[in-house]
């Protein structure tokens, strides 16, 4: 089974309809983290978590909120949904220990399509 | 700030070339450089990573990259390729600071070809 699962793996939806992506790990880290990929843009950073009582801005959360339910638990929703922010996201999880030098673990995307 | 360039967004090679993917990177502070790669439909996955010491860092599947402070580069390589090396390679740098930041460069795609 894999580490770190996203739900659901493929979505197609319309604009202004509120939207849940789900990400689960089973590897015991306590840092999660969430990405948006584009075709030539590389991946940028939305929300991560280091704990479940920790949230913080990545440098593209306008328009995104997060919920740590729990440890192994981090969800990505988009409020009102928006044609620009069809993409591809990736849910990541990190060990606590020396920040800088953590190996993330990514899950493997949801393919998200707003129209 | 910290920023990084990789290059070339595509390099098209044919089956046990050598390869050498580039990427610059650009911090104020000491960095920690990575080097992900993405196979098809599917999420990214370390290949190796720069941390101290040795400025040759070897990976998995036969991939080495070297840091080279000066050039501000951290280039990736493999002697020779096969076709299931076909893929995207991000190249991504961290700064340091009590927040961990991962900064990812906009990726290359090697296509490996018969």
């Amino acid at each position: 089974d894999a580490d770190v699962t996203q739900t659901p793996r493929n979505r197609i939806t319309k604009t202004g309809k509120r939207i849940m992506l789900e990400c689960s790990q089973t590897k015991g880290h306590d840092r999660m983290y969430w990405y948006r990929q584009d075709p030539g843009l590389g991946l940028r950073l939305i929300y991560y978590s280091f704990d479940v009582k920790d949230i913080n801005k990545g440098e593209i959360s306008d328009g995104y909120s997060v919920s740590r339910q729990a440890q192994a638990k981090f969800s990505l929703s988009l409020e009102s949904a928006i044609p620009n922010q069809t993409a591809l996201y990736f849910c990541a999880t990190s060990e606590t220990g020396t920040s800088m030098t953590d190996t993330q673990y990514f899950g493997p995307g949801t393919r998200l399509t707003v129209l | 700030a910290q920023s990084v360039t990789q290059l070339d967004s595509q390099v098209p090679v044919f089956e046990e070339a050598p390869v050498e993917l580039r990427c610059n990177y650009s911090s104020s502070v000491s960095v920690y450089l990575f080097w992900y790669v993405q196979y098809p439909n599917q999420g990214l996955q370390l290949l190796l990573k720069y941390l101290s010491g040795s400025t040759l860092v070897k990976g998995i599947n036969g991939f080495e990259a070297e840091f080279n402070k000066s050039q501000t580069s951290f280039h990736l390589r493999k002697p020779s390729v096969h076709i299931s090396d076909t893929a995207e390679y991000f190249c991504a740098v961290s700064g340091g600071g009590s927040n961990y930041k991962l900064t990812f460069g906009k990726g290359t795609l090697l296509t490996v070809n018969p």
